[in-house]
């Protein structure tokens, strides 16, 4: 089956870099997708890594290890429109389902 | 179209009354996606259609839920005599084939029952 885990909410400065971190466990990998939900709307595609490693895109970077589970969502430049949910998602083995994480809270205070 | 789309935005329904909510994906999209968020929750998987293939019903949590993906475009997600716990926004995502393909999501429909 399919563990994700992520920390709940956090809360940073404007301008200020922040680190979402994702663990997951999974009986086979197929790569990990971070999607991002501001309030009342729906996700919108941030990345997919399926290789280890550090992916960057623009203000957003994207971390895999897949021998350790692990996952990060890195924010630059933190800006006031990027409050929202971030939210790690992988693969089911198997089968088409994506199983999602409970997201982490970014509150970005001026 | 554009992205995906949903119908109705918001539904507030009684206890047990049926409820059709519906999604229109992304053209040319042959696999849709229906999950379910709870408040404070994370997306719960619901169920999945691609292609012609017999859907992943796996998700569903009840028998009073239901869908079906006519013509390989729109899709209608049924629920049954509705309860409280029911209470949910239902978003619908499609993507262009399989699981690692990125999946789109519609704005969703805030089902209320009461």
């Amino acid at each position: 089956g399919q563990n994700i885990d992520q920390p709940t909410e956090m809360t940073a400065t404007e301008g200020a870099i922040v680190q979402i971190n994702c663990t997951y466990q999974t009986s086979g990998f197929n790569g990990l997708f971070w999607y991002q939900q501001h309030a009342g709307e729906a996700p919108t595609f941030l990345s997919y890594n399926v290789l280890d490693g550090l992916e960057e895109k623009g203000r957003f970077s994207s971390f895999l290890s897949r021998s350790k589970g692990y996952s990060y969502l890195l924010l630059k430049e933190l800006q006031m429109k990027d409050s929202a949910s971030y939210l790690c998602a992988v693969p089911f083995y198997g089968n088409n389902r994506l199983a999602f994480g409970k997201g982490n809270q970014v509150v970005v205070i001026p | 179209g554009a992205g995906v789309s949903q119908s109705p935005s918001n539904k507030v329904t009684e206890k047990g009354k049926d409820v059709e909510l519906r999604c229109d994906p992304i053209s040319g999209h042959t696999a849709l996606y229906w999950y379910r968020q709870s408040l404070g929750q994370g997306l719960e998987f619901l169920i999945y259609f691609q292609g012609n293939s017999a859907p992943d019903k796996s998700g569903l949590p009840s028998d009073r839920f239901s869908a079906e993906r006519t013509g390989g475009s729109v899709s209608t997600l049924t629920i049954q005599r509705t309860q409280q716990e029911d209470s949910a926004v239902y978003l619908c995502a499609s993507s262009l084939f399989s699981r690692q393909d990125t999946q789109y999501f519609g704005p969703g429909t805030r089902l209320t029952v009461l």
